[in-house]
């Protein structure tokens, strides 16, 4: 089966950095996304990664090894405002999109 | 404001009742999704539409219907709610479905309590 693996909780200070990870066993591979979603609210988007590599916006990067099955979101000087839930979702041969459940940051003073 | 708009943003209902979510977006996309979360915060796709030709149908029940009347719209009508039904469904559009950065870009959702 298809399968996408992120932790369910992580916690990080204001000002520090954070690696959320995200592991996927999916029916071939189009390109993996990462949505942020704020309590309550509707997902937008983050970044797209299809090529092994970084890929750097801002103080958001995202990372993609496709041979190990296993990207990672990272975020630098966090803000308050970065408290929310981090969906990874892979796009698989069909061109479907299969979503993680979730990573929920949450972000301390 | 460009956008994908839903209504209602809340619905409380009874079991058995008849239901309709409307979806709207006016970013000129091809494609529009409804997509139901749960409490564990899965997305799980229902349906999509592309030039109002239905591309992919989960194995949903039969109770969900998507109408489109337009590429524009996409609703979502739920027949004889069930107490599992409970759920938030967002609704979604992407520029074209069958390609790789297919980026969506969702509703603000809507909060369906069946009591």
């Amino acid at each position: 089966g298809q399968n996408i693996d992120q932790p369910t909780e992580m916690t990080a200070t204001e000002g520090a950095i954070v690696q959320i990870n995200c592991t996927y066993q999916t029916s071939g591979f189009n390109g993996l996304f990462w949505y942020q979603q704020h309590a309550g609210e509707a997902p937008t988007f983050l970044s797209y990664n299809v090529l092994d590599g970084l890929e750097e916006k801002g103080r958001f990067s995202s990372f993609l090894s496709r041979s190990k099955g296993y990207s990672y979101l990272l975020l630098k000087e966090l803000q308050m405002k970065d408290s929310a839930s981090y969906l990874c979702a892979v796009m698989d041969s069909n061109y479907q999109l299969i979503w993680g459940a979730g990573t929920k940051l949450i972000i301390k003073p | 404001d460009t956008a994908v708009s839903q209504t209602p943003k809340y619905l409380v209902t009874q079991m058995g009742n008849d239901k309709s979510i409307k979806c709207e977006q006016n970013l000129g996309h091809d494609t529009m999704y409804w997509y139901k979360q749960d409490s564990k915060k899965f997305l799980k796709i229902m349906f999509s539409y592309n030039n109002k030709e239905l591309i992919i149908n989960e194995t949903v029940p039969n109770r969900f219907s998507p109408k489109s009347p337009d590429k524009a719209h996409l609703n979502l009508h739920i027949n004889s709610l069930e107490l599992g039904d409970s759920a938030v469904y967002f609704c979604a559009s992407s520029q074209e479905g069958g390609t790789g950065a297919n980026v969506l870009t969702f509703g603000a959702g809507s909060r369906l309590t069946v009591l």
